[in-house]
């Protein structure tokens, strides 16, 4: 059990575009998820919590107009970059963390984002 | 705040030689640690963790680290290692109290090649 995945694994988009990505628990209920991007070389970087039916925290020099998050229900939560652009293009990771379980992180696949 | 050093970015060994790949956080309370495993092209997977007890804890694929509170260190271990623990391996701490959830941070990785 403890399934995360996202949706698209890849994603090339034109720089101006918006482009939303999906994060869903497969098999358990996540009340809080979190974004991470991945630069190359280096570690994952907390970009915002996100706990279901409330706003996301965003960690600082995150801009939130420019990355928004909705969590919309126990199973999923979306992140939009709104007008990319090419510095926007990275590895983006989900995570969450079971409702009313341990403080452990279950981890998506990652998302690709390629601006062009 | 918490912040998580690790300080061998790359290490290189033959099969069967032991491993031990450190990790120091930064955080005077309570911490939570974890280390994750991301073998080459999947993602971040649980390889054990420490909320409290027993200070040395066991993890899959033979995999243990041992919390040293005065120290501030939590180091990965594995007396034998094998070419299919090749992969790059984080270390992360939660700052764990009694109410809401705090974020994890992650070390920037150590990339473990091992040469048959």
């Amino acid at each position: 059990g403890a399934v995360v995945s996202q949706h698209p694994s890849r994603v090339i988009c034109k720089s101006g575009t918006s482009v939303k990505i999906e994060c869903r628990s497969l098999d358990f209920q996540a009340t809080t998820m979190f974004w991470y991007r991945q630069f190359p070389k280096q570690s994952l970087m907390l970009m915002a919590t996100s706990n279901e039916g409330s706003k996301a925290t965003y960690e600082q020099g995150v801009e939130k107009d420019k990355f928004l998050i909705n969590h919309a229900s126990l199973t999923l939560s979306t992140l939009t970059v709104t007008s990319a652009h090419p510095e926007d293009s990275s590895f983006y990771i989900c995570s969450a963390t079971r409702a009313g379980g341990s403080r452990e992180q279950f981890f998506g696949p990652g998302t690709r984002l390629t601006v062009l | 705040a918490q912040s998580v050093s690790q300080h061998n970015h790359h290490v290189i060994l033959s099969e069967a030689a032991s491993l031990e790949l450190g990790c120091n956080y930064s955080y005077g309370g309570t911490v939570n640690l974890f280390w994750y495993v991301q073998y080459p092209g999947q993602h971040l997977q649980l390889l054990l963790k420490y909320f409290s007890g027993d200070p040395l804890v066991k993890g899959i694929k033979g995999f243990e680290a041992e919390f040293i509170k005065s120290k501030f260190s939590f180091n990965l271990r594995k007396p034998s290692v094998q070419w299919s623990d090749t992969a790059e391996y984080f270390c992360a701490v939660n700052a764990g109290n009694s109410g809401g959830y705090q974020k994890v941070t992650f070390g920037t990785g150590t990339k473990l090649q091992v040469i048959p």
